[in-house]
């Protein structure tokens, strides 16, 4: 079956630090792969797809199919990136969209 | 990005009774709309995707007569969920997604509290 892990519920890095939040997934076909963040008492909002090769708010996320990862990385955390963030898996088969458990951020001043 | 926009935010209704909640794309056509089930401090969950003008996918688990898709139209979409009960207080999420496109946007939720 098509899943997505993020095996952190909780991360908590100081302001500066470095972040890398983890996503890992098992898919048969060619995924597409998203990160969606939600920030406090706002909707769920798209941070970046595999797809574009962006970076947003200076976060970036390199599709590894060798290790089925699409870890979301920022070299320097900022307090305003503390938020709920899913990985997320578009099955191009079915047409529909897996989320992953979600790994809530806290960036310490 | 293009708006979402979800009615209503809150309600809480009686057992038993039915309640309907919109999803609106108020700048595009929504050709696929998706509706999620958000347990407190949980993931999304996948209930039905929903192309205008054709009947639901419900996800494995999901009861079709349970939980009433109708998308009618390429701006709106509707979730009934019929006689509810307790157990059917949750916050309910709608996406959507125009042709062509792969991203979705999402809608703020909707909390249900069934009494």
């Amino acid at each position: 079956a098509q899943r997505v892990t993020q095996p952190e519920k909780l991360l908590s890095v100081f302001k500066g630090a470095p972040v890398e939040l983890k996503c890992n997934y098992s898919y048969s076909g060619s995924p597409e792969l998203f990160w969606y963040v939600q920030y406090s008492r706002q909707r769920l909002q798209l941070l970046l797809r595999h797809i574009s090769r962006e970076s947003i708010k200076g976060f970036t996320a390199d599709l590894n199919k060798g290790e089925t990862s699409f870890h979301l990385k920022k070299p320097f955390a900022q307090e305003e990136d503390s938020a709920m963030y899913y990985c997320a898996l578009r099955e191009t088969s079915y047409d529909k969209v897996i989320f992953g458990p979600g790994t809530s951020l806290s960036v310490i001043p | 990005g293009a708006v979402v926009s979800q009615h209503p935010s809150r309600v809480i209704c009686k057992s038993g009774t039915s309640v309907k909640i919109e999803c609106r794309s108020l700048d595009f056509q929504a050709t696929t709309m998706f509706w999620y089930r958000q347990f407190p401090k949980q993931s999304l969950m996948l209930m039905a995707t929903s192309n205008e003008g054709s009947k639901a996918t419900y996800e494995q688990g999901v009861e079709k007569d349970k939980f009433l898709i109708n998308h009618a139209s390429l701006t709106l979409s509707t979730l009934t969920v019929t006689s509810a009960h307790p157990e059917d207080s949750s916050f309910y999420i709608c996406s959507a997604r125009g042709r062509g496109v792969t991203e979705a946007f999402f809608g703020q939720g909707t909390r249900l509290t069934v009494v």
